[in-house]
């Protein structure tokens, strides 16, 4: 149980180009999902948090117009980055929370995208 | 604010071996804690938890200790085998933010 999928796994794209990154949560229902990116031999760093049906929180430092998040269901996220350069360049991972688990703060966690920007 | 830290950064042991990995937090508020291992380009994969009302924790072959005087997490792992090699972080959140904040993790590496 608890397995949450990310589509797609890699992808490259040029410099200026929108990727849209999908999250699922396969067997459970999450009205919080997670974003994260991960630099090369760094720990995650939260970029925002999706909320099913209301605007996502984003962290402070991170561009709310650049990377754009859609939570219109119970079981998929989105983020989209907008007009992505070099610097975007990261490994992308998303978590979800169990809808029905609300004793802990437990996430789950997706496979990662990694995205890469000639 | 929250700020989670570990000790060493890469941490060598022999296959059969125990491990402990050890992580520090700042924030007297946090009160549920995760270990997490992570493997080369892969999501990271849940091993254990503890609340703050508990002080240790074990699971399969793995013990987490919660030390809130100190503010210290350690994750022991019993006879280290080969497939634990990873990278191993731990996270801390409180029930006001409710979000998890990240150590910078340590690089577990099992000899053979």
């Amino acid at each position: 149980g608890a397995v949450v999928s990310q589509h797609p796994s890699r992808v490259i794209c040029k410099s200026g180009t929108s990727v849209k990154i999908e999250c699922r949560s396969l067997d459970f229902q999450a009205t919080t999902m997670f974003w994260y990116r991960q630099f090369p031999k760094q720990s995650l760093m939260l970029m925002a948090t999706s909320n099913e049906g209301s605007k996502a929180t984003y962290e402070q430092g991170v561009e709310k117009d650049k990377f754009l998040i859609n939570h219109a269901s119970l079981t998929l996220s989105t983020l989209t980055v907008t007009s992505a350069h070099p610097e975007d360049s990261s490994f992308y991972i998303c978590s979800a929370r169990d809808l029905a688990v609300t004793s802990t703060d437990t996430q789950y966690f997706g496979p990662g995208t990694r995205l890469t920007v000639l | 604010g929250e700020s989670v830290g570990l000790h060493l950064p890469t941490l060598s042991v022999q296959e059969g071996d125990n491990s402990i990995i050890n992580c520090a937090y700042s924030n007297s508020a946090s009160d549920y804690f995760i270990w997490y291992k992570q493997e080369s380009g892969k999501g990271p994969q849940f091993i254990i938890d503890i609340r703050s009302n508990m002080d240790k924790r074990q699971g399969q072959r793995v013990t987490v200790l919660l030390n809130k005087t100190v503010k210290h997490l350690s994750l022991q792992i019993a006879a280290t085998q080969p497939g634990d090699s990873a990278v191993y972080f731990c996270a801390a959140s409180d029930t006001g933010r409710r979000a998890l904040t990240f150590g910078s993790g340590t690089r577990l590496q099992v000899q053979p």
